[in-house]
């Protein structure tokens, strides 16, 4: 299995700050990348595909780029509603599909 | 409104079973391939099972495979997930997700889940 390993864990920024991301995956996936977002008692929700195309109603602040082993989510302006935990998920060698463990970005 | 409602979670005994349901509404059920995906209370994402659009292909991560079986009825625009042998490391909110899929260049076919529903909680415990 492909095991997706994102850092940091957790992150702690203030409103207005540029954030990245980073993914990294045990093989290469070529461009087979996702990010998703999920708040506290929500279900996760498509920000990011295929390392680099932004999701239909995801405002423009976020960003995917990436490809092979190497993958990078930034939020180039934080905003209050971006605080939530971010997950990578790989499509490129399934079964399975493969998550990260997931980046908590807190507030400073 | 297009969207995904899961249904039957509950509290079950170690050894038991139960069902449970993903109905889909808003868009046309029968065209897209689904999957469930759990979480574990304050865990990350699982993937749990996959079903094509016409159920002929079907696929399950390891830590569930002899023990639950996905299912759909199109004409019913529902998606099923039956649980067997339950254990408490199964305790966890179950998530349906639609899939999708783009070609990038190069001609790459892209899978991503692109709408998920809110989840139902399934507790394994005496």
């Amino acid at each position: 299995d492909i095991q997706m390993t994102q850092s940091p864990s957790s992150l702690s920024a203030s409103v207005g700050d540029r954030v990245t991301i980073t993914c990294r995956a045990s093989q290469s996936i070529r461009s087979h990348l996702n990010w998703y977002q999920q708040k506290p008692g929500k279900a996760p929700e498509l920000l990011i595909y295929a390392a680099s195309s932004l999701q239909s109603g995801v405002p423009s602040r976020f960003s995917g780029s990436g490809s092979g082993t190497d993958f990078t989510l930034t939020i180039s302006s934080l905003q209050p509603e971006d605080f939530a935990t971010y997950y990578c998920q790989q499509s490129y060698n399934t079964p399975p599909v493969t998550f990260g463990q997931g980046t908590r970005l807190e507030i400073k | 409104e297009v969207q995904l409602v899961e249904s039957g979670g509950g509290l079950v005994q170690p050894g038991g079973s139960l069902r449970l349901s993903c109905a889909a509404s808003g868009f046309t059920f029968s065209s897209y391939e689904m999957n469930w995906v759990r979480q574990a209370p304050g865990k990350g994402l699982e993937w749990v099972s996959y079903i094509s659009s016409g159920a002929s292909s079907i696929d399950y991560a390891d830590s569930v495979k002899g023990r639950f079986t996905i299912s759909r009825d199109n004409a019913k625009n529902s998606l099923y997930l039956h649980m067997n042998s339950l254990r408490a490391e199964d305790t966890a909110v179950y998530y349906c997700a639609r899939e999708r899929t783009v070609v990038i260049p190069g001609a790459i076919i892209v899978r991503y889940f692109d709408l998920w529903g809110r989840g139902t909680l399934v507790t394994v415990s005496s």
